[in-house]
């Protein structure tokens, strides 16, 4: 079992539709990131998070330390929000290495 | 703020020859470097973490005279493939941790390298 799990995989929605996608993990940790991967290739850090919540113009970000969840919301989504939405956390304990989700791949039609 | 920049954005190479990629954290000062590679619809795999003036440390199964990292300097890390071959075909990205940010790392946007 991954380490972090994200969900859905794959995600299809409406331009406008309120946007969540999902992600747990099975160990303690000091961080958690959302990153963004675009068709091509380029990553794009969305949020760090290692409590509660952060909002960046129509993306809201929350984590729930006691449950090891995160949640990405996306409102009013749009095309151009289609990416690769991926979740990876950072251990406790020292080491710098982050822990990598499979990715949910996001599809806004127009 | 907390740009990082990858050169060239894509090479084509042949096979035998080395191809060098580099990092750069343009307005703050990285200790830390990371470099990764992704393979098609899979996500990012850690080859090797690289800290300032030291030597880096490698991922198991990840050939350090393959992929040869320096970290010269505070802003600059570069990644050499060594005789590259079809299979090293990839797309490379670096991360940057910035001084004294423990748990922040900012992505490079890749370096799609293919091998003929």
């Amino acid at each position: 079992k991954n380490e972090v799990e994200q969900s859905p995989q794959n995600l299809t929605a409406q331009e406008g539709e309120f946007i969540t996608i999902n992600c747990s993990y099975s160990v303690g940790i000091s961080a958690l990131h959302w990153l963004q991967q675009h068709p091509g290739g380029g990553i794009v850090s969305l949020f760090m998070l290692s409590s509660g919540k952060k909002k960046h113009g129509r993306l809201i970000a929350t984590i729930n330390i006691q449950e090891k969840h995160s949640s990405l919301h996306i409102t009013a989504s749009h095309p151009r929000d289609s990416a690769v939405y991926i979740c990876a956390v950072r251990s406790q304990g020292g080491s710098e290495k982050l822990v990598f989700g499979k990715g949910t791949k996001l599809t806004v039609n127009p | 703020g907390a740009v990082v920049s990858q050169h060239p954005s894509w090479v084509i190479c042949k096979s035998g020859t080395s191809v060098k990629i580099e990092c750069r954290s343009l307005d703050f000062q990285a200790t830390t470097m990371f470099w990764y590679r992704q393979f098609p619809k899979q996500s990012l795999m850690l080859m090797a973490t690289s800290n300032e003036g030291s030597k880096a440390t490698y991922e198991q199964g990840v050939e350090k005279d393959k992929f040869l990292i320096n970290h010269a300097s505070l802003t600059l890390s570069t990644l050499t493939v060594t005789s590259a071959h079809p299979e090293d075909s990839s797309f490379y990205i670096c991360s940057a941790r910035p001084q004294g940010r423990y748990n922040e790392q900012f992505f490079g946007p890749g370096t799609r390298l293919t091998v003929l």
